[in-house]
């Protein structure tokens, strides 16, 4: 079990590219969460999906960013046109259940510098 | 709306002392605490819930609903202790999780 696996671990992209974020579940966990800590911030939340639906994005900001869970393959976070201030380390977790009771699984987290 | 605070962004205590870090929230009903930690170079991971009730590492954390806390303590510190603790609210059946900005604890020798 490799746990929740994310990547790249350090992205650095130019104001105005696109980012993309990569997370695996752990095997057999079909809820996925995202959340983003900023410098000398706590995590915050973005979004939390399921395979194919998108459950709750109420932290996710309104543009440019994006997130799915197809049936195949990773969770995606997408940053399109980043700013410097969308520089920060993004954490996905899983969880078996919906529900945050039993805890998640953290990944490593991606760091995205903006240049 | 939902808050956690951590005041202490760092705390350092030599080993052996007793260990305790804040947490207090502002949940209008009935939430659910936890803490996370994040050893040096580690995933964050899930150290105890306040529904079980459980003491983990010889930390214990007791939820007072009066004063709105959730500390968590440890009589003995050791130095592995040393790492970033983070407080966690879930509430009202939601998914997710509200996690205060963290401390950052030190087990000096």
């Amino acid at each position: 079990n490799a746990g929740v696996m994310q990547n790249p671990r350090h992205l650095v992209r130019r104001r105005g590219q696109e980012a993309r974020l990569r997370c695996s579940p752990v095997k057999g966990h079909s809820h996925v969460y995202w959340y983003r800590q900023l410098p000398e911030e706590g995590l915050k939340f973005m979004v939390y999906l399921q395979k194919e639906n998108i459950i709750d994005e109420s932290g996710m900001p309104k543009e440019r960013f994006s997130a799915e869970f197809p049936k195949e393959g990773p969770s995606i976070l997408r940053i399109q046109q980043v700013v410097r201030g969308d520089s920060a380390a993004y954490f996905c977790a899983s969880s078996p259940t919906g529900g945050a009771h039993y805890g998640y699984t953290f990944g490593s987290g991606t760091r995205l510098t903006v240049v | 709306a939902q808050r956690v605070t951590q005041p202490e962004k760092l705390l350092s205590v030599f080993k052996g002392a007793p260990v305790e870090l804040k947490c207090n929230y502002s949940y209008s009903g009935s939430p659910e605490l936890f803490w996370y930690v994040q050893y040096s170079r580690q995933r964050l991971q899930l150290l105890l819930r306040h529904i079980s009730r459980e003491s983990i590492k010889g930390f214990t954390a007791d939820l007072n609903k009066g004063e709105t806390s959730f500390h968590l303590k440890k009589p003995f510190a050791q130095e592995e202790d040393s790492a970033m603790y983070y407080c966690a609210l879930s509430g009202g059946g939601a998914q997710k999780l509200v996690f205060g900005q963290g401390t950052r604890l030190t087990i000096n020798p």
